[in-house]
């Protein structure tokens, strides 16, 4: 079936080490994102990316990192510049080019930092 | 600026009863896109239901209705004949033109429905 896959589910991570959290889509969407949901709160965008090798930051892109080698693909690199890392990641893709297309999500990525 | 305001953090609902969650937003654009989805506690986001800004009738869809007042910026989301299974998060969203890939998300209201 077509969908987003997110991995790991859960990840533990020593302070100072830097992590990063697979997304993959197999929807044919150009855009992706990478949004960071903190307890109770709601979605805060990270990074989005519209093409291949093209990605612009989102409001909170300070200590992060991706790429977008392949259509299919959106890692996302949380560094250890980043200094609350704990949190709820979500990534996302949506059909590109209009207005109408919904955002399609994976199941997500517990964080935490140790 | 695009922004979407979600006033009500907590709602309680009696099973079987109605419920509205609110939606408010701003944008300069002409057409743009709202929409509603669920995140019950296992964390995953359930797209809910899209209303565009140019369509002429209230979306449905099954028990979810969107009550589109362009006029007043607001796009609440009615929930009919609750169920124990709608207690969950549930946020509104927005896609604008101006920068369509970019969706702009609300703080989001919990709803616990009561058997």
């Amino acid at each position: 079936d077509g969908g987003i896959t997110q991995s790991p589910k859960y990840l533990f991570r020593k302070e100072g080490q830097n992590v990063t959290l697979s997304c993959e889509q197999n929807l044919n969407h150009d855009a992706m994102y990478w949004y960071r949901q903190d307890p109770g709160q709601g979605l805060r965008l990270i990074y989005y990316s519209q093409i291949v090798n093209d990605f612009q930051k989102g409001d909170i892109a300070e200590g992060y990192s991706v790429s977008r080698e392949k259509k299919e693909s959106f890692p996302l690199t949380v560094t250890s510049a980043q200094k609350n890392p704990t949190a709820f990641y979500l990534c996302a893709s949506s059909p590109a080019g209009k207005n109408t297309g919904e955002l399609f999500f994976g199941e997500g990525s517990r964080l935490t930092v140790l | 600026a695009q922004k979407i305001t979600q006033t009500q953090p907590g709602m309680f609902v009696q099973e079987k009863e109605a419920v509205t969650l609110d939606c408010t937003y701003d944008t300069s654009d002409q057409s743009y896109g709202l929409f509603w989805y669920k995140q019950p506690s296992s964390g995953e986001m359930i797209f809910l239901i899209y209303q565009g800004s140019y369509d002429e009738q209230n979306a449905t869809e099954g028990r979810y209705s969107l009550n589109f007042q362009k006029a007043r910026k607001s796009a609440n989301l009615v929930i009919s004949a609750s169920q124990l299974g709608d207690s969950a998060m549930y946020f509104c969203a927005m896609r604008g033109s101006y920068n369509f890939n970019k969706f702009y998300f609300g703080s989001g209201t919990k709803l616990n429905v009561k058997p």
